[in-house]
């Protein structure tokens, strides 16, 4: 299969615990995206980095969000000190950079905090 | 803010064609109109996407006012398991910035 991978795809913590997911992208795509959703909202966009620079973030991120994407490859999100507003699903997404680029979705990572 | 409006719901039989409308009365003239959907627990799907001109491809058509503030997609033969939430979505480098913004599209359910 070579489209995009998330890992793990469910994942449940108690509040105040950090975690991290992996997103892989397709191997060719230079445009790596993460967003967030939750129940009966569309995909609310958090972050993207083209190769390893990460040129965007949203306002809505706070501090405890980190996103990181070494070598232009894999990338991972961390949540630290997690709240229970932190649970949703958190959507990873490919591209190749172009005028009319398309965006392929991995199956995202559920997240519950309890 | 998504720069799109569109019907929280819309029924469809199956077999019959869905048109679904979305209004972009602000698009600008670089910026491309995208439809994706979302079956549910999955990840978005790319549908299609046009700048100017109608397109139409495996999966649908989508047809772009002369004047670009409205568009519609259409899946000319619709299947139960077209049943997914619809997003369109108006993407461009005139804000500055290339993420893609979605709104809570259109709900289709494709009746039996």
């Amino acid at each position: 299969d070579t489209g995009v991978s998330q890992n793990p795809r469910h994942k449940i913590t108690k509040r105040g615990q950090n975690v991290t997911f992996r997103c892989d992208p397709i191997s060719e795509h230079n445009r790596l995206y993460w967003y967030r959703q939750t129940l009966g909202q569309g995909p609310e966009f958090l972050t993207y980095f083209q190769n390893e620079a990460q040129l965007e973030k949203s306002r809505l991120l706070s501090d405890r969000f980190s996103a990181e994407r070494p070598k232009g490859s894999f990338s991972t999100l961390e949540i630290q000190r997690t709240e229970q507003g932190d649970s949703a699903m958190y959507l990873c997404a490919s591209s190749l950079a172009g005028t009319s680029e398309k965006l392929f979705f991995g199956s995202g990572t559920q997240l519950s905090v309890l | 803010d998504a720069k799109t409006t569109q019907p929280p719901s819309m029924d469809c039989a199956e077999g019959r064609a869905a048109n679904l409308p979305c209004n972009h009365s602000t698009i600008s003239g670089n910026e491309y109109v995208y439809w994706y959907r979302q079956i549910h627990s999955q990840g978005p799907q790319y549908i299609i996407h046009g700048l100017k001109n109608n397109e139409t491809n495996e999966m649908a058509s989508l047809i772009i006012t002369e004047d670009r503030k409205s568009s519609t997609l259409i899946l000319p033969h619709a299947t139960l398991r077209d049943t997914a939430v619809y997003y369109c979505i108006v993407r461009g480098s005139t804000s500055g910035t290339y993420k893609y913004i979605f709104g809570t599209g259109t709900r289709l359910k494709v009746l039996a």
